[in-house]
């Protein structure tokens, strides 16, 4: 079984609605991340959680919102979806173990969300 | 605020060909680490190496080779006699760890595709 996974791994809808995109990890790492990649612009980290009880602004944080219900699980929201954020959508985590800043990510499969 | 330029957006060579992807980086702290990623056609990323600020020393695995220099701020990826399952986009990333709650968080470039043809 993979390590990270995201559900779903595809999703349409439209304009308006409520959307939650859920990550879940086996890795026991305490640190979880959600990216979102868009042709030409690489991956930008929306929202990142150093542990259950810390979660952070990324560099794209407007529109979306997190909540990190255990170790191993951080779900992104977007609480009124529009059409620019359509995209694909990953989580990754990594493990402190590291020397700081160090840390390999994990990332999940993905999340590929259009936004009618 | 650091930032990662990959200027190459696209490249094809030809199977057996040697191909270099280029990385330049900035950033203001003394210690950080590079990073590449593979994302092959099936989406996922996939970890290639890690590199941290001070050691210079290139890297050698199999047919990837990494090319680190400080003075230039670059840290390039070149692939030896190419193969068509090197067919991938790219990723040049850089986390800073000079302390603070900012540690850890990686700072992509856009990706170069590579295409690789037989």
């Amino acid at each position: 079984d993979a390590d990270v996974t995201q559900t779903p791994r595809n999703r349409i809808t439209k304009t308006g609605k409520r959307i939650m995109l859920e990550c879940s990890q086996t890795k026991g790492h305490d640190r979880m991340y959600w990216y979102r990649q868009d042709p030409g612009l690489g991956l930008r980290l929306i929202y990142y959680s150093f542990d259950v009880k810390d979660i952070n602004k990324g560099e794209i944080s407007d529109g979306y919102s997190v909540s990190r219900q255990a170790q191993a699980k951080f779900s992104l929201s977007l609480e009124s979806a529009i059409p620019n954020q359509t995209a694909l959508y990953f989580c990754a985590t990594s493990d402190a173990f590291m020397a700081r800043g160090g840390d390999e990510q994990f990332f999940g499969p993905g999340t590929r969300l259009t936004v009618l | 605020a650091q930032k990662v330029t990959q200027a190459q957006t696209e490249i094809s060579v030809v199977e057996k060909e040697d191909v270099t992807l280029d990385c330049v980086y900035e950033t203001r702290d003394t210690t950080y680490y590079l990073f590449w990623y593979k994302q092959p056609p099936s989406g996922e990323l996939v970890f290639l190496i890690r590199r941290n600020s001070f050691d210079e020393q290139n890297e050698i695995s199999g047919r990837y080779s990494w090319n680190f220099q400080k003075s230039t701020s670059s840290f390039n990826f070149t692939i030896t006699a190419s193969q068509v399952v090197d067919s991938a986009v790219y990723f040049c990333a850089l986390s800073e760890a000079d302390g603070g709650t900012s540690y850890g968080k990686l700072t992509f470039g856009q990706g170069t595709i590579l295409t690789v043809h037989p």
